[in-house]
Order: C-alpha cells, then structure tokens, then sequence
C-alpha cells in the first residue's frame, strides 16, 4: 500500500508558484521520497527525489521537514504544459524488493 | 538521452487470445518494473527483475508470467486474456545494486503499451 497522502485535486494560476503537499508520516530512515508525473496517459516522468536535505533541480525544488513527516514539491513558474497528475512516492532504494508504489496522486490544473 | 523502450505502443486482442508486451532498459541498467494502469486508476505494480532474477511480485494475475533476458530486455507474457486486461502497461528500468550494499539511480518510464481487449 501507498504510505503518502496526497491532495486529491490543487488549482495554480499560469506563471504562479505550484506547492503541492505530500503526507508521509510512516516514512523510514532509509526510504527517500521520490516526485513523479504523469502528463494523460504517458509514462510517468522523473521530478525529483531527496532523503532529508531540500533538493532543486531545473524542474523543480522539493522541501522536506525536518522530521521527514511530510514534503511539498515546489513548481516556481507553473505553465500549461504542468497539468498532469503529481505522484509523492516514498521509496527504499536499499531493499533487496524495492519498487515503486503509487497513491492516488494530486492531479493538478493550470489555469491561463 | 536513450529512454525505456516499450513495443507495441498499442495492441488489440480477443479474449481469450495471449499476447506479449516488450520492454528494453535504458542502456546499463539491469532492473526492470512492470506496471499495469486501468482506466480513471493509479499505476498498479507487477513485478520487477534485477540482474535477469525476479526481484518482487505484485497484484500480477497467475495468467501473467514475465522474465528478463541476458541483454536485460523483459517481456510480459498474458494470456487467456480478458476484457478486464484493457489497460496500460508502463515498464520502468533503473539501476540497482546487489540487496543490503546500496541504492542505484531513479526509475525512468516508457511510454506504455495501451492493450486492449474485445
């Protein structure tokens, strides 16, 4: 089962800030979190991930707390083409079985 | 940048007929996940292949069976299939590590196999 609590739909204005808020309050020491998207029916897409530091790449900046509770995936200039579905993964990369479970995800709407 | 190769992109079967989905890693990686997405749903997980051993079972039917060959290439054999089947099957590959000595790199997805079954 999924061990993330998502917000089932969000609303972001194009060219806003798009903060999407993840719940992983089972989370163990050694599971990172891991963002992913599916854009209609593609394959999902790679975000980013991080274990306790804030992370930023050129897609995104992902902060977690410092209890590693929960995370927010940070847009920083949402256009259209970022409607898709948001998937907060927790995933332990050092287990012999590690696999990548998904929720239920955000689906996240842009709007001009 | 060479991504997961998934063949056919779609595939139309009757029930009860088999059919086989392929997958080809990105270069160098050795793990491969299979994952099935029904219509309106959350991508489902099915198994997972490391170094050519199946690494974890999912919610696969016993109808399902899949392998992972020597250039690390997996297919997903179905058969008997059902309407239920109709659904996307998205393969993942990444590079793992030997179990307890390590993590490897993300998951990258293909673009799916939309299988449909009349």
């Amino acid at each position: 089962d999924a061990k993330t609590t998502q917000p089932t739909s969000m609303d972001c204005a194009e060219g806003r800030a798009a903060n999407l808020p993840c719940n992983h309050s089972t989370i163990s020491g050694n599971e990172y979190v891991y963002w992913y998207r599916q854009i209609h029916s593609q394959g999902p897409q790679y975000i980013i991930h991080g274990l306790k530091n804030n992370e930023t790449n050129e897609m995104a900046s992902l902060i977690i707390t410092e209890d590693r509770k929960s995370s927010t995936l940070i847009l920083p200039h949402a256009t259209l083409r970022d409607t898709a579905v948001y998937y907060c993964i927790v995933w332990d990369r050092y287990s012999s079985a590690s696999k990548i479970i998904f929720g239920s995800g955000t689906r996240l709407s842009i709007r001009p | 940048a060479a991504g997961v190769i998934q063949s056919p992109r779609h595939l139309i079967k009757e029930k009860r007929e088999t059919a086989t989905l392929k997958c080809y890693p990105i270069p160098r990686h050795d793990t491969v996940y299979w994952y099935q997405q029904g219509p309106g749903q959350d991508p489902q997980f099915l198994i997972s292949f490391y170094e050519k051993m199946q690494s974890d079972k999912g919610s696969i039917p016993d109808r399902f069976s899949a392998q992972q060959f020597s250039d690390y290439h997996s297919e997903l054999n179905m058969s008997s299939l059902e309407l239920g089947d109709s659904a996307l099957y998205f393969c993942a590959s990444s590079l793992g590590f030997p179990p307890g000595q390590g993590g490897g790199t993300e998951a990258f997805f293909g673009q799916g196999t939309r299988l449909t079954v009349v």
